[in-house]
């Protein structure tokens, strides 16, 4: 089993639609999450972290399951410019130095007109 | 402020040639991470530093790759005799410390003929 899993995609919705994705992950130990955004050809940029109790950002709001070991990122009123690759982070610590990042291989969004 | 660099963005190298990537991250960042992306693949993790411990070489995929760090600032990755397999992405990033969000550079596209 992958550490970090996604659902590839794509998902291809209308503009305004709201869609969400989901990421898990297998380490219980896991302890910091986040969201980001990599467009076609581009680095991954940073779109939000995940708290424990969930965040919001404008449109975006994202949760945290520990339960269930997964993180989510819902997306309202999506826009043409939210067309990308949207990637799951999990940091785990390791030993009490030594820190891991794990990424998705991330869930391909594309909005349509 | 300014972000991470990256140079060159690109690099085309005769299969054999040695290559030499340099990374400069965000002022203050102690932790700094290389990772390389093939077309349409996910990031795969080569190497870790974290202010002057010892770095995390887990991810290099084989000797001829290596890395330096020199006084906590500027990175570069040396891969040596490439291979056309080598041919990827390689993207740098730095963390204010070592459980915090990464912020990625806009990479080098290195391309071995």
């Amino acid at each position: 089993r992958k550490e970090v899993e996604q659902d590839p995609g794509p998902f291809n919705v209308p503009e305004g639609a709201t869609v969400a994705f989901n990421c898990t992950y297998s380490n219980s130990a896991s302890q910091s999450f986040f969201w980001y955004r990599q467009d076609c050809r581009k680095e991954p940029k940073l779109l939000m972290s995940v708290y424990s109790s969930g965040n919001e950002d404008g449109r975006f709001t994202a949760q945290l399951n520990r339960a269930s070991q997964y993180i989510s990122l819902l997306i309202r009123d999506s826009k043409l410019s939210d067309s990308a690759t949207y990637l799951c982070v999990v940091n785990t610590r390791i030993t009490s130095g030594t820190y891991k990042y794990i990424f998705g291989t991330g869930t391909r969004l594309k909005v349509l007109a | 402020g300014a972000g991470v660099s990256q140079s060159p963005s690109n690099k085309v190298t005769e299969k054999g040639k040695d290559v030499e990537l340099r990374c400069d991250p965000i002022s203050g960042h102690t932790a700094l991470y290389w990772y390389r992306q093939s077309l349409g693949q996910g990031l795969e993790f080569l190497i870790y530093f974290q202010g002057n411990s010892a770095p995390d070489k887990s991810g290099l995929p084989s000797d001829r790759f290596s890395a330096e760090r020199t006084g906590g600032s500027v990175s570069t990755l040396t891969i040596q005799r490439t291979q056309q397999e080598d041919s990827a992405v390689y993207l740098c990033a730095s963390s204010l410390s070592r459980s915090y969000e990464q912020y990625f550079g806009p990479g080098t596209r290195l391309t071995v003929t």
